[in-house]
C-alpha cells in the first residue's frame, strides 16, 4: 500500500524567511509519481511539481524548489524568500505506475499549512 | 479554455437522503476521478472513471456511486448520508496517459 506523510502539521515564517516542508513517501511500486499541490484557503488544489521515480534531478522553479531523493524516500520542498501570497496548505501526493485507462489513484498526505507572516 | 468546474458549489442535507454531484473535466480530458476531503485532512480517493467505467476505487462504501457520461462529465452519488460524510469532494481530471490531474474548485457538502 502508498503511503504519504507530512510530518510537519503547521509552519509559520516571518515574510522573506526560506522554508523547507517535508514528505516521506511508501510505495512497493518502482514506478511511480510524486506530486506537490497548493490549496489556498478558496479550496482549489492547485499542482505545483510532478517528479516520476527515474528522475532524481532536482528541480527549481522561481522561488520553488523540490530535492527528491529515493534512498530516504523524501520528496520535500523549498520556498525561497517566502511571501504572503505563499500562505495556503500544501499537499504531497503519490500515484503507483499507471491503471487501466490513465493511472492509480493518487494518494495525498494530511498536508502543511504554511502561514507567512508580514 | 475552461478548467475543471463542478457543481453545485454548497449543498446542505440532512441524514438519510440522497445527493448527486456533477462534474465536467477540462477540455481534452477524459478521465475524471473524484475525492473526499474533509475538515483539516488529505484529499481521499473515492473512484476514478475512464471509458465510462469505474475503473479504480478507494476505502469508501457502496453509498457512493458514480457515472462517467459520454461527453467525459461525471457525477458522484452518496445514499443515505451520513453526518461523516459532511467534507470538500473535489473532482479531478486527466488525459488518459498524461499527467497531472486537475481539480475543481470542490462541492462541499454539509450534512446536518
Amino acid at each position: 500500500a502508498q503511503k504519504v506523510t507530512q510530518a510537519q502539521t503547521e509552519i509559520s515564517v516571518v515574510e522573506k524567511e526560506d522554508v523547507t516542508l517535508d514528505c516521506v513517501y511508501e510505495t512497493r511500486d518502482t514506478t511511480y509519481y510524486l506530486f506537490w499541490y497548493k490549496q489556498p484557503p478558496s479550496g482549489e488544489l492547485v499542482f505545483l511539481i510532478r517528479r516520476n521515480s527515474f528522475d532524481e534531478q532536482n528541480e527549481i522553479s522561481g522561488r520553488y524548489s523540490w530535492n527528491f531523493q529515493k534512498s530516504t524516500s523524501s520528496f520535500n520542498f523549498t520556498i525561497t524568500a517566502s511571501q504572503v501570497v505563499d500562505s495556503a496548505v500544501y499537499f504531497c501526493a503519490l500515484s503507483e505506475g499507471r491503471g487501466t485507462g490513465g493511472y492509480q489513484k493518487v494518494t495525498f498526505g494530511t498536508g502543511t499549512k504554511l502561514q507567512v507572516i508580514p | 479554455d475552461a478548467g475543471v468546474t463542478q457543481s453545485p458549489t454548497h449543498l446542505i442535507k440532512t441524514r438519510g437522503q440522497q445527493v448527486t454531484l456533477r462534474c465536467s473535466p477540462k477540455s481534452g480530458h477524459d478521465t475524471v476521478s473524484w475525492y473526499q476531503q474533509a475538515l483539516g485532512q488529505g484529499p481521499q480517493f473515492i473512484f476514478q472513471y475512464y471509458e465510462e467505467e469505474e475503473r479504480q476505487r478507494g476505502n469508501f462504501p457502496d453509498r457512493f456511486s458514480g457515472h462517467q457520461f459520454p461527453n467525459y462529465s461525471s457525477e458522484l452519488n452518496v445514499n443515505a448520508l451520513l453526518l461523516g460524510d459532511s467534507a470538500l469532494y473535489l473532482c479531478a481530471s486527466s488525459r488518459t496517459g498524461s499527467q497531472p490531474q486537475h481539480f475543481g474548485d470542490g462541492t462541499r457538502l454539509s450534512i446536518l
